[in-house]
């Protein structure tokens, strides 16, 4: 598609359940991002993919946080055993290279956890 | 890894007057900066950007200037509207074989009628 389309929209969460997020990225796009935004609008960057292979895993609290991205497949984001700062919109953004293209934006996956 | 800072974290204008707002970086090796708008409740969008061998770059009503001496960028915005209410977004982002853009902490721009 021409948009990076992301599932839910909105996901409420008890403390200690598992929350899963969708995204497929724009047609052609090589690369999937996933940042977190929490309250004071800061973007902190999760993930990346080259296709289905992770590219930079830095900003992954790797206890609870996993992400795929698999061949014919929407990526998923999933948080285990959720806690309440999990709460923060989602978004997940694609781009065509490394060439320094724009970052394409979905429309986010809000999630409270209560 | 790179550092973004950005200031002001909010920006009150009156509609019509122009509005600028800074951000400087840390890494020497990046060489993308672009500009975000976000709106509220709803996504990031890419609204200009500059590359490292250029700079100035404009697009009618917005500017973005770089000084890679300094490391510092600048977002101008002219004869402001309502519309360009929201929440605008530097980021920096190195190439060096991979793309990671780090995020400026935002600006709040309201535009008073």
């Amino acid at each position: 598609g021409e948009e990076v389309a992301q599932t839910p929209k909105h996901l409420v969460r008890g403390e200690g359940q598992k929350a899963k997020l969708y995204c497929a990225p724009i047609k052609g796009h090589s690369y999937v991002f996933w940042y977190q935004q929490v309250l004071k609008n800061e973007f902190k960057f999760l993930i990346s993919f080259q296709n289905e292979n992770v590219f930079d895993e830095t900003g992954m609290p790797k206890e609870r946080f996993s992400a795929k991205c698999l061949p014919n497949s929407p990526c998923s984001l999933e948080i285990q055993a959720t806690k309440l700062e999990d709460s923060a919109v989602y978004f997940c953004a694609s781009s065509q290279s490394l060439d320094n293209s724009p970052l394409h934006f979905g429309n986010g996956t809000r999630l409270t956890v209560t | 890894g790179e550092n973004v800072e950005q200031h002001p974290s909010t920006l009150s204008v009156q509609e019509g007057d122009s509005a600028v707002i800074k951000c400087t970086y840390s890494d020497s090796a990046s060489n993308y900066f672009p500009w975000y708008k976000q709106e509220l409740g709803k996504r990031p969008q890419l609204i200009i950007d500059i590359r490292s061998n250029v700079g100035e770059k404009k697009d009618q009503r917005i500017a973005v200037t770089l000084n890679k001496t300094a490391k510092h960028f600048s977002l101008h915005i002219t004869e402001t509207q309502p519309e360009d209410s929201a929440v605008y977004f530097c980021a920096a982002s190195d190439s060096g074989g991979y793309q990671k853009v780090t995020f400026g902490t935002g600006t709040k721009l309201q535009v008073i009628p």
